[in-house]
Parts: structure tokens; C-alpha cells; sequence
């Protein structure tokens, strides 16, 4: 039982290069949340998806997209990554209302 | 949506002290508020959760207070230990969009 897997565990792109982060839970969680975390502001939303076939905006969706492959699987692209997209992301998920979220390890992304 | 608001950003203690961290929310669809406890280099992990039916709960040294009417919410640390000594996340999620918001973090630091 791995949890939720996220890669890759650090990645280094280019200006304008594009990447996709991987997500994959083996609890069959009906949702799936990705996060960025940067220095003094927590956790913020990116995209998440609240069942399978569905995805919905958070906070900071812009410069990204996702796509909820199958319940298992909640992938986050960025198809032209800038310097303000250096951070660490976050995949996590749960049962959906009122259960306990899972974190991944973690991918940490630079852009230069 | 849903902003979560914690104070304070850095908290200080002496070892043995207690710590108070307290978190509002704005979305008065939230029922569930979990609280996280992330160690240097490490994911977020769990460390108690409690639902909108409930006013207070606690797991051994550490304790969450709600107050549906004001939309606060606080974790109470007694006895502090050094291993206590990590960043702290509050969050709420909407029962109407399932969407889990994270409040900017608090890190703690425990004085030996």
C-alpha cells in the first residue's frame, strides 16, 4: 500500500518547456487535490478534482492544467513554465467530506 | 470560495509552554477542519481533525476548539516538546464543492 505517489521527486526545466507531474493513489479515494508550496503562503489550490470525470479551479490555477485520468490517477501539466512557477507541489487525496487527506513526497521544480 | 486565514505566522515557545494557533474561515458551507503538522523536508501529515457538530476535541497533548457562530477555530499544544518544533496548517473544506483550502502556515519553534 504506497499512498499517493507523485513524480518525479525533483525536476529542473527551461523557460517555456512544458512537463507534466504525475499523481497516482492506491486507496481509491474519490478525490484528488494538487497544491503549491512556496515560502510564508501555506498551501495554495491549484486544480483539484472532487470524483472521478469531474475537475474544478483553485486558487492558483493559471499557467496549468489537469487532467483526471481515472480514479487513480490526477495529473497536473504545465505546457510553458516561467520562473514564478518554481515551487514545490503537492498531490494529495482523500474519501471526499469530512476524511483525512494523504500527501504525496512532494516534486520540487525549478524553472530557469 | 473559501479563504482561510491563520494567525500567527511564527510562534515562539519555551519548551514545557503551551502553544495557541487560531485559523478563521470565511465560507459558512465549511464542516470539517483538519489540522496539519509538516516537519522540514517532509509532507503534511494529519494530526487531529474535527467536524462541524462538534465544539471541542482532543488527542492526548494537543487540542482543537470550534466556533461555528464566529468561524474560528484554534490548536492548542500543551507541554510543548522539542519534536513539536515543525509548521502547522489549519484548513477547512466546503461540504457543497469539496474543495480543501489551507490556511498560510504557523511554524513553531520549541525552545529547550
Amino acid at each position: 500500500n504506497a499512498g499517493v505517489t507523485q513524480t518525479p521527486k525533483f525536476q529542473v526545466l527551461k523557460t517555456g518547456q512544458s512537463m507534466t507531474l504525475q499523481c497516482a493513489q492506491d486507496m481509491n479515494h474519490n478525490s484528488m487535490y494538487w497544491y503549491r508550496q512556496d515560502p510564508g503562503m501555506g498551501l495554495r489550490l491549484i486544480y483539484y478534482s472532487a470524483s472521478e470525470g469531474t475537475t474544478d479551479k483553485g486558487e492558483v490555477p493559471n499557467g496549468y492544467n489537469v487532467s483526471r485520468l481515472n480514479k487513480r490517477e490526477f495529473s497536473l501539466r504545465l505546457e510553458s513554465a516561467a520562473p514564478s512557477q518554481t515551487s514545490v507541489y503537492f498531490c494529495a487525496s482523500n474519501q471526499g467530506l469530512n476524511t483525512e487527506a494523504f500527501f504525496g513526497q512532494g516534486t520540487r521544480l525549478t524553472v530557469v | 470560495g473559501e479563504n482561510v486565514e491563520q494567525h500567527p505566522s511564527t510562534l515562539s515557545v519555551q519548551e514545557g509552554d503551551s502553544a495557541v494557533i487560531k485559523c478563521t474561515y470565511s465560507d459558512s458551507a465549511s464542516n470539517y477542519f483538519p489540522w496539519y503538522k509538516q516537519e522540514l523536508g517532509k509532507r503534511p501529515q494529519l494530526i487531529i481533525d474535527i467536524r462541524s457538530n462538534v465544539g471541542e476535541k482532543k488527542d492526548q497533548r494537543i487540542a482543537v476548539t470550534l466556533n461555528k457562530t464566529a468561524k474560528h477555530f484554534s490548536l492548542h499544544i500543551t507541554e510543548t516538546q522539542p519534536e513539536d518544533s515543525a509548521v502547522y496548517f489549519c484548513a477547512a473544506i466546503t461540504f457543497n464543492d469539496y474543495k480543501l483550502s489551507f490556511g498560510a502556515g504557523t511554524t513553531v519553534t520549541v525552545r529547550a
